[in-house]
């Protein structure tokens, strides 16, 4: 599974949109861009996922650059209750590998 | 909707016991992944299972072994435990696509966590 680069970590005013960004130069072309979160000791949570189209869903958006080698998970309206380690995930869709957690960028919404 | 079950979600063992972790995972779902947490790092990938098959192999110790079960739960058998297996431990849960909506995705049980004393 292809390698990525989050910043550490991010600070977010309440009610702002929060863009998490996520480098993965080495993505092949038949894998995917997840992510994920984990708010404290929690187990990790399913937010999105795309292939190379740009993605929305309840929870968030996904913005895949043209090339792929980059993402951009946005949360439209921040609340405290976002707060959590975000992890961005390249894997081959469907398949029984691993998902290989990275450092992830700790990300912190501010009252 | 149904969430990957784990049991117990706290456990206390001493050095050189043995412990067993379970995870039932969504309903449908053929797939069960275990990852161990320690404090202060992310989650490790230890072992997968797929129809009952071990699918793909990680960091899991001599010490550790893992099985799936028929009906699709599994368990991490943890002998001579040591204190740094002190650790949350996560089962995860998937499917392969054609069977339904979100089986692309792992969902993630809450975690056993385990105190070495």
């Amino acid at each position: 599974d292809a390698k990525t680069t989050q910043p550490p970590s991010m600070d977010c005013a309440e009610g702002r949109a929060a863009n998490l960004p996520c480098n993965h130069s080495t993505i092949s072309g038949n894998e995917y861009v997840y992510w994920y979160r984990q708010i404290h000791s929690q187990g990790p949570q399913y937010i999105i996922h795309g292939l190379k189209n740009n993605e929305t869903n309840e929870m968030a958006s996904l913005i895949i650059t043209e090339d792929r080698k980059s993402s951009t998970l946005i949360l439209p309206h921040a609340t405290l209750r976002d707060t959590a380690v975000y992890y961005c995930i390249v894997r081959v869709r469907g398949s029984a590998r691993q998902l290989t957690f990275g450092s992830g960028t700790q990300l912190t919404v501010l009252p | 909707a149904a969430g990957v079950i784990q049991s117990p979600r706290h456990l206390i063992k001493e050095k050189r016991e043995t412990a067993t972790l379970k995870c039932y995972p969504i309903p449908r779902h053929d797939t069960v992944y275990w990852y161990q947490q320690g404090p202060g790092q992310d989650p490790q990938f230890l072992i997968s299972f797929y129809e009952k098959m071990q699918s793909d192999k990680g960091s899991i110790p001599d010490r550790f072994s893992a099985q799936q079960f028929s009906d699709y739960h599994s368990e991490l058998n943890m002998s001579s435990l040591e204190l740094g297996d002190s650790a949350l431990y996560f089962c995860a849960s998937s499917c392969i696509p054609g069977q339904g909506l979100g089986c692309t995705e792992a969902f993630f049980g809450q975690g056993t966590r385990l105190t070495v004393v």
